[in-house]
C-alpha cells in the first residue's frame, strides 16, 4: 500500500541553524501539506501546496519557513534559523485530486537546543 | 469559527470494556468532512474514518463505530471490547470544504486500555 515517507525521523539542531525536512508524498497525489505538533498538544496546520505554489499558510508559517518541491517526488520544509519553540513533530501529508482524505507520513521529530 | 472540541483529555478503561470518545465541532459551512485519526505511542497519525456532512449514517468497522449527529454537531467514536493495542491519542478533525482543505484538529483524547 502506498504511503507518505519522511526523513529524517529525528533531528537535533542548534538554535539559529537551518534545517530541511523531507517528505515523499504518495506518487499520484497532487496536494501536499505540512503540519506540526508541539509535544503534548494538538496538530496544527502550517501550509498547503498545489501546482508548485503555496495554496494557504497559517500564522505560524512566517518568513523563517519555506516549502519546495525540488523534483517530481520530494516535498521539503525548510526552517531558515531555528528557534527553541520550533521543537515539535512535523508531519507531511498528501492527497489525490479527487480524494478528501489526507494521508500522513510518520513525522520528523525536531529538537532545537 | 471553525473548531473541534474533544472534552475528554484522558480516559482509562479496563480491557474488554467499551469506550466512547466524544467530539463536538463548530462550522458555519454547510459542506464539510469529519475525520478521526489515531496516534499510537510511536507518533504517526493513522487515518481511521472520513464522513461527509451529507451522510449521517452511522458506520461500523469491526470493533469501531461512529455516531454522526448533525443536529448536535457531534461525531462520537466508540470502541467495543477494547484491547491494549487501542491505547493511543485519538484526534477528531474537520475540513470545511467551502473554504480550503486544511485540517482543523481537536486537542485529542488520550486513551489508556489497562490489561
Amino acid at each position: 500500500e502506498p504511503e507518505v515517507t519522511q526523513t529524517p525521523s529525528h533531528q537535533v539542531t542548534q538554535m539559529g541553524q537551518e534545517v530541511i525536512l523531507r517528505c515523499v508524498p504518495i506518487s499520484n497525489h497532487l496536494y501536499f501539506y505540512w503540519y506540526r505538533q508541539i509535544l503534548g498538544q494538538k496538530v496544527e496546520f502550517l501550509v498547503s501546496f498545489y501546482n508548485n505554489e503555496i495554496s494557504e499558510k497559517s500564522e505560524i508559517f512566517d518568513d523563517q519557513f519555506s516549502v519546495e518541491r525540488p523534483d517530481g517526488s520530494n516535498f521539503t520544509l525548510k526552517i531558515r534559523s531555528t528557534k527553541l519553540e520550533d521543537s515539535a513533530m512535523y508531519f507531511c501529508a498528501s492527497r489525490g485530486q479527487r480524494q478528501e482524505t489526507q494521508y500522513f507520513g510518520p513525522g520528523t521529530r525536531l529538537l532545537v537546543l | 469559527a471553525q473548531k473541534v472540541t474533544q472534552a475528554q483529555t484522558e480516559i482509562s478503561v479496563v480491557e474488554k470494556e467499551d469506550v466512547t470518545l466524544d467530539c463536538v465541532y463548530e462550522t458555519r459551512d454547510t459542506t464539510y468532512y469529519l475525520f478521526w485519526y489515531k496516534q499510537p505511542p510511536s507518533g504517526e497519525l493513522v487515518f481511521l474514518i472520513r464522513r461527509n456532512s451529507f451522510d449521517e449514517q452511522n458506520e461500523i468497522s469491526g470493533r469501531y463505530s461512529w455516531n454522526f449527529q448533525k443536529s448536535t454537531s457531534s461525531f462520537n467514536f466508540t470502541i467495543t471490547a477494547s484491547q491494549v493495542v487501542d491505547s493511543a491519542v485519538y484526534f477528531c478533525a474537520l475540513i470545511p470544504l467551502n473554504r480550503d482543505d486544511k485540517i482543523i484538529f481537536g486537542k485529542g483524547t488520550r486513551l489508556h486500555i489497562l490489561p
